[in-house]
């Protein structure tokens, strides 16, 4: 167990839907990480925040967007959703931002759009 | 933008054997990951190395900057071991960028 927990574990929705995945960091971890897994895209790098602020963008779609709130759990909401975001989303957190530091991964959701 | 990839794509072993997963990134970097996803999808750390070589259990990574290539060995494999290892580089204060993973099973 890494310590960070994400919600929910599966998710099944409709083209058009809108959801949000919560993840919260591992105690005293200020900075959290989001990724995206597709089966033909590999993990990628979707957007990281560091206590609260946006610290670094990946390819991350207009559609989705993502906050970190003062209890520094993070949210990433996807909107109007497409076949193709199916995917796995993990979630991943780490003590501080820009140091190479090691970085804790969540169970990851599974979101399947249909 | 770096490029990871990782050899080969697909490793069965027989257990006891001695495995070597092999990654080979093209710009210099501050760090790299090893990182095992279970069949379940669980991601785990393995290790995170700039340089030398480090080793926890039966696992073994290595790294050679000069050459841009790291190797993750593990030694007497067992069936548990079966996973996706994943490659994973990072240069300076940009974001982590990912190889495709090489799926390792192991046959009892």
């Amino acid at each position: 167990d890494s310590g960070v927990t994400q919600t929910p574990k599966h998710l099944i929705t409709a083209t058009g839907q809108r959801v949000t995945l919560r993840c919260s960091p591992r105690s005293g971890d200020l900075s959290v990480y989001w990724y995206q897994q597709s089966l033909d895209q590999g993990l990628q790098f979707l957007i990281q925040y560091y206590n609260g602020e946006e610290r670094a963008k990946g390819n991350i779609l207009e559609r989705f967007s993502a906050q970190q709130f003062p209890d520094l759990h993070s949210e990433l909401n996807l909107s109007s959703l497409e076949l193709g975001d199916s995917a796995l989303y993990f979630c991943a957190s780490s003590v501080v931002a820009g140091t190479n530091n090691e970085q804790f991964f969540g169970p990851g959701t599974r979101l399947t759009v249909l | 933008k770096n490029e990871v990839e990782q050899s080969p794509q697909n490793l069965t072993a027989q257990e006891g054997e001695f495995i070597t997963i092999n990654c080979s990134y093209s710009v210099g970097i501050s760090a790299l990951h090893w990182l095992q996803q279970h069949p379940g999808g669980g991601i785990v750390s393995l290790f995170m190395l700039s340089s030398g070589k480090k080793k926890h259990g039966r696992l073994i990574a290595t790294i050679n900057i000069q050459e841009k290539h790291s190797s993750l060995h593990i030694t007497a494999s067992h069936p548990r071991d079966s996973a996706v290892y994943i490659c994973a580089v990072r240069s300076g204060n940009t974001p982590l960028v990912f190889g495709k993973g090489t799926r390792l099973s192991v046959i009892a």
